[in-house]
């Protein structure tokens, strides 16, 4: 089975902070992907990568970079942590360079931001 | 922009109720169509797909069917179960290669 794991389950920090949420696959994906999930608005894509030091903004990655040194991890930063990007994010993979393959997540990484 | 509509929640059934949860969808050419279902304290999965029009995906007793006539891909199972409790989001690829989402909608199952 394809696992994708999240570093935390919930994490609490306070503005200002810089936050590292960390996500590995072990199926050798080639593409990975965080979004974030909000009540009433589904999923938004923050950003994607379909390569080892590739990425690509999504829909809504003001105030988010992001960082693939491996193929099998894929990590999301919070320059500066602000009460707004309290949510929960969510990493996915998937495989091919079709891009429409199916997408496999990971538990979720909960954020309070204070 | 390409785009999902699910109808919004919670929807609260009974145990062995016919459960129907609406989606439709706005977008150029055919993109393929997908239900993801999120239970508690977990991550989203593929419950089923379908990739052209007139296709049916199933999986867990749920089926949808890809109608292009009435852009739709609305979610059914005959029997719903306590366990079916989850999230179910509907969703679809865009001619960018993204997937587009809809808000999901909370299906509540009652004994």
């Amino acid at each position: 089975d394809v696992k994708v794991t999240q570093s935390s389950r919930y994490l609490v920090k306070r503005t200002g902070e810089k936050v590292f949420l960390e996500c590995v696959q072990d199926m050798d994906h080639e593409n990975m992907f965080w979004y974030r999930q909000d009540p009433g608005l589904g999923l938004r894509l923050i950003y994607f990568s379909y390569d080892v030091k590739m990425k690509e903004k999504g829909d809504i990655p003001e105030g988010y970079s992001v960082s693939r040194e491996k193929k099998e991890r894929f990590s999301l930063i919070l320059e500066s942590a602000s009460t707004n990007q309290t949510s929960m994010y969510l990493c996915a993979s998937s495989s091919g360079t079709g891009r429409r393959e199916t997408q496999y997540f990971g538990p979720g990484t909960r954020l309070l931001v204070l | 922009g390409d785009s999902v509509t699910q109808m919004e929640g919670p929807v609260t059934l009974s145990e062995e109720a016919f459960l129907t949860i609406n989606c439709t969808y706005t977008a150029t050419g055919y993109p393929s169509l997908f239900w993801y279902v999120q239970y508690p304290g977990e991550g989203l999965q593929l419950l089923l797909k379908a990739t052209k029009a007139d296709d049916k995906g199933s999986n867990k007793g749920f089926e949808a069917t890809y109608r292009k006539e009435t852009t739709s891909f609305h979610l059914e199972k005959g029997s719903v179960q306590v366990s079916d409790s989850a999230v179910y989001f509907c969703a679809l690829w865009d001619s960018n290669y993204q997937l587009i989402w809809g808000a999901g909608t909370k299906l509540i199952i009652k004994p």
